[in-house]
């Protein structure tokens, strides 16, 4: 089984539905991050937590919310989906501060989001 | 001007062939340097990691970090068909909390 697993790995829904990515992982790391890869611009963080308790946003928060449940769980929200949303999602973890140490990410293998 | 910057490519090349990867940056506070790989399909993996300035080889890649020139380099000796895939440049340190990522350069490397 993969460390860091996302559900679903593809989705199609249409404007205004509500929606909601997973992530869980067993790898033990207290920090967690969601991702947006769109071709020509990379990957931009969204939000990101460095512990149950913690959750701060990233570059690119608006229209997203997150809940992290528990140390292994991280979801991914989309309140009201919108076509600009459509995009490839990557969950993310670390054992350590990005800046610190390794700072290694360790993806998912990505969910597919089409918006239409 | 973006922090980061990197040739999407894409790249073309034969097998065998000597690849480089490159990527600017402009925060002066970045010590952390770091090469992903990305196959189709799937999530980035960690290929280099270098800290601070320097040269870092493991097997068939090189990384160097020029940080008077906020230049850093990947190169691929005798490339394969199995290194077709897109490689991120990141980075972090200093005052910056997050990994900043380039936007990416997808090779295909020719049987």
């Amino acid at each position: 089984d993969a460390d860091v697993t996302q559900t679903p790995r593809n989705r199609i829904t249409k404007t205004g539905k509500r929606i909601m990515l997973e992530c869980s992982q067993t790898k033990g790391h207290d920090r967690m991050y969601w991702y947006r890869q769109d071709p020509g611009l990379g990957l931009r963080l969204i939000y990101y937590s460095f512990d149950v308790k913690d959750i701060n946003k990233g570059e690119i928060s608006d229209g997203y919310s997150v809940s992290r449940q528990a140390q292994a769980k991280f979801s991914l929200s989309l309140e009201s989906a919108i076509p600009n949303q459509t995009a490839l999602y990557f969950c993310a973890t670390s054992d350590l501060g990005q800046g610190a140490s390794t700072g290694e990410l360790f993806f998912g293998e990505g969910s597919r989001l089409t918006v239409l | 001007q973006k922090e980061v910057e990197q040739d999407p490519g894409p790249l073309s090349v034969p097998e065998g062939a000597i690849v480089s990867l490159n990527c600017t940056y402009s925060n002066s506070a970045f010590q952390y340097f770091m090469w992903y790989r990305q196959y189709s399909r799937k999530g980035p993996e960690l290929l280099m990691y270098t800290y601070s300035s320097g040269n870092k080889e493991d097997g068939r890649f090189t990384a160097q970090v020029d940080k008077s020139s906020k230049y850093i380099s990947l190169f691929i000796r005798d490339s394969q068909p199995s290194d077709s895939a897109t490689y991120l440049c990141a980075m972090g340190g200093g005052s910056q909390g997050n990994l900043i990522f380039g936007k990416g350069t997808k090779l295909s490397v020719k049987p």
